[in-house]
């Protein structure tokens, strides 16, 4: 079975400065997809951003980037610019096949004014 | 694009009756759609996978007859906590699949008093 592992509870950042969340897997797999998942304080789950296990080039949406490194099973989040809007638990989830989304236990990040 | 729809957003009942709770992929068709549980300050628990036109997949641990799910169009998606009692109290979401990536509901927050 695959697992997912955040090992930052939780995390903070002055506004502005950039952030990065770690994220760890295992896996026997070798093709599979990532993803970054945001939940703000309404609760409401939104997808950050999804990297495919076979594609090299690291994953962008905007401010929020990935370094997807394969072979060490790791998938971090870069937050550039962070902004108060950004303050929200943060989920890594693994997917493979037709199974089930394996979630991360998350990192609580919190955007100082 | 990818909205899913839950209703209601906040559900509060006595002990011993059901509950319905409703899940909507509002722009698109969705053949899957799964069901999870989040207690507070914690990770999603998936409670079972929904399937339309045929029956839902539950995860162990989780009780059929008490979580009772229908996947009745390709669009919508229901659960009914059946017997509500106060430890069934908690935040649930629905999720529902476009390819591979999973869009969420805003949750429904059930307290049963």
């Amino acid at each position: 079975a695959q697992t997912v592992t955040q090992s930052q509870p939780e995390m903070s950042v002055q506004e502005a400065e950039t952030v990065t969340l770690s994220c760890t897997y295992d896996t026997s797999e070798n093709n599979y997809y990532l993803f970054w998942y945001k939940q703000p304080p309404s609760r409401q789950m939104i997808l950050v951003i999804r990297q495919e296990a076979y594609k090299q080039q690291n994953a962008t949406e905007n401010r929020f980037s990935v370094n997807f490194q394969k072979a060490a099973k790791s998938f971090s989040l870069k937050i550039s610019d962070s902004q108060l809007g950004d303050t929200a638990m943060y989920f890594c989830a693994f997917y493979f096949g037709n199974e089930k989304l394996t979630f991360g236990t998350g990192t609580r990040l919190t955007i100082i004014p | 694009g990818a909205v899913v729809s839950q209703h209601p957003s906040w559900v509060i009942c006595k002990s011993g009756t059901s509950v319905k709770i409703e899940c909507r992929s509002l722009d698109f068709q969705a053949t899957t759609m799964f069901w999870y549980r989040q207690f507070p300050k914690q990770s999603l628990m998936l409670m079972a996978t929904s399937n339309e036109g045929s029956k839902a997949t539950y995860e162990q641990g989780v009780e059929k007859d008490k979580f009772l799910i229908n996947h009745a169009s390709l669009t919508l998606s229901t659960l009914t906590v059946t017997s509500a009692h106060p430890e069934d109290s908690s935040f649930y979401i629905c999720s529902a699949k476009v390819q591979i990536t999973q869009y969420f509901g805003p949750g429904t927050r059930l307290t049963v008093l």
